[in-house]
């Protein structure tokens, strides 16, 4: 069955990096996009970012542009989402979720992780 | 910025049918879906394309969609349905995506 764990969560001060993994098993990564999208605490769902299949096409949200990169290894079968820049405001779980499609736009994220925790604090 | 509306809470007795609306500009022309997220769990798929149900997911939970509102209706609510429930879908040029604000569903 598919399988998405999430990992690399943890507490990082203001103005930092950190590099989030999400490890698939159960499908064929490479041929499926990916989403990660986050929840503060206590808040709604926030989509963040999309990657196609193959790596040739990523998407943005307004709030993580410019400071959150995605990318995918096929050979590993794995996600990856760097974060620079971190503020306060970036404190959330944050979840990888499995495209249902391998077309060059988001669709609806149909099999989620359950979340890694990023506590941006000083 | 593109934004989806959903009612901050529905509370409905068990057996009885809850319906929460999503408002959106773009949803006259774009797919919704919508997930369920219990207390502490990731986001469960309930409805994608509008109305299509995924395996496992039980017949009480249907979705469909006109003009610029989609619904998901469940029919005969159970207390384990209660949770938070989030409509999905993409801007209008299709290559973001944009989440509801949720809305609190209770089966009391």
């Amino acid at each position: 069955q598919v399988r998405l764990v999430e990992s690399g969560g943890g507490v990082v001060q203001p103005g930092g990096s950190l590099r989030l993994s999400c490890a698939s098993s159960g499908f064929d990564f490479s041929i499926y996009g990916m989403h990660w999208v986050r929840q503060a605490p206590g808040k709604g769902l926030e989509w963040m970012t999309f990657i196609r299949y193959d790596g040739s096409r990523k998407y943005y949200g307004d709030s993580v542009k410019g400071r959150f990169t995605v990318s995918k290894d096929n050979s590993e079968n794995t996600l990856y989402l760097q974060m620079n820049s971190l503020t306060t405001e970036d404190t959330a779980v944050y979840y990888c979720a499995k495209d249902p499609g391998f077309g060059e736009f988001p669709g609806s994220p149909d099999y989620w992780g359950q979340g890694t925790l990023v506590t941006v604090s000083s | 910025s593109y934004e989806l509306t959903q009612p901050p809470s529905v509370s409905v007795s068990p057996g009885q049918t809850a319906r929460i609306t999503c408002s959106g500009d773009a949803l006259s022309k774009k797919f919704a879906c919508w997930y369920q997220q219990k207390s502490g769990q990731a986001p469960l798929l309930v409805i994608y394309e509008d109305s299509e149900r995924p395996s496992g997911i039980p017949e009480r939970f249907s979705g469909s969609s006109s003009g610029t509102m989609a619904t998901l209706t469940i029919s005969g609510a159970q207390v384990d349905d209660e949770g938070d429930y989030y409509c999905y879908s993409t801007d209008r040029r299709g290559n973001q995506g944009i989440f509801g604000p949720g809305t609190k569903v209770t089966v009391l």
